[in-house]
């Protein structure tokens, strides 16, 4: 068990561009989620997975973001014709959804996003 | 509208003495209650969870779980320069078992 892995841990671009984030959740955990937090702020939702289904993805999130994960392993978080708005600490957490267990999250490092 | 609130501080105390942190939440029928520790620049780390009422204690770290009075503490006992940091109370959403809500955070510094 080596946590939750989340790559790149810096990214900076230009507005317009699109860039990709990577997780790879604890691996017998079967949610992830994705989180969005700013400085001074606590994390906000922006999406969630059970297995490989996407099963709620947060009114807030616009139709530039895009999240998968496929086969219910790791995930990707798409951004695309980033804004200045979007820079944050984008953060993965996954857990273990089981009757009878009370679910924790863990977090990875996160990417922090730049956009200049 | 669901809410966890907590002091912003910065809560300041000496090395070795008691830090105390408290959370209050507006949905009085949640259940699952979390302290995360976030240091600068890092992601959250899971370091308490309380599900019922009164304490539960890890280490130097307790919790207290108030129900009636919709609040959770966090105490930090033996208190070291390396516990300052961030502390965020997340509640888990009793209508969507699938969501936190959480805190600002609370910042603490433990001054040698």
């Amino acid at each position: 068990d080596t946590g939750v892995s989340q790559n790149p841990r810096h990214k900076i671009t230009k507005r317009g561009q699109n860039v990709t984030f990577r997780c790879d959740p604890i691996s017998e955990h079967n949610r992830l989620y994705w989180y969005r937090q700013t400085l001074g702020q606590g994390p906000e939702f922006l999406t969630y997975f059970q297995n490989e289904a996407q099963l709620e993805k947060s009114r807030l999130l616009s139709d530039r973001f895009s999240a998968e994960r496929p086969k219910g392993s790791f995930s990707t978080l798409e951004i695309q014709r980033t804004e200045q708005g979007d820079s944050a600490m984008y953060l993965c957490a996954s857990s273990l959804r089981r009757v009878g267990i009370n679910e924790k999250l863990f977090f990875g490092s996160g990417t922090q996003l730049s956009v200049l | 509208q669901k809410e966890v609130e907590q002091n912003s501080g910065p809560l300041s105390v000496p090395e070795g003495a008691i830090a105390s942190l408290n959370c209050t939440y507006s949905d009085r029928v949640s259940q699952s209650f979390f302290w995360y520790r976030q240091y600068s620049g890092k992601s959250p780390e899971l370091i308490m969870s309380i599900y019922s009422n009164g304490d539960k204690e890890d280490g130097r770290f307790t919790a207290q779980l108030n129900k009636a009075s919709q609040y959770v503490s966090l105490l930090i006992r033996d208190s070291q320069p390396s516990d300052s940091a961030t502390y965020l109370c997340a509640v888990k959403d009793a209508g969507n078992n699938r969501k936190l809500i959480w805190g600002l955070g609370t910042s603490l510094a433990v001054n040698p």
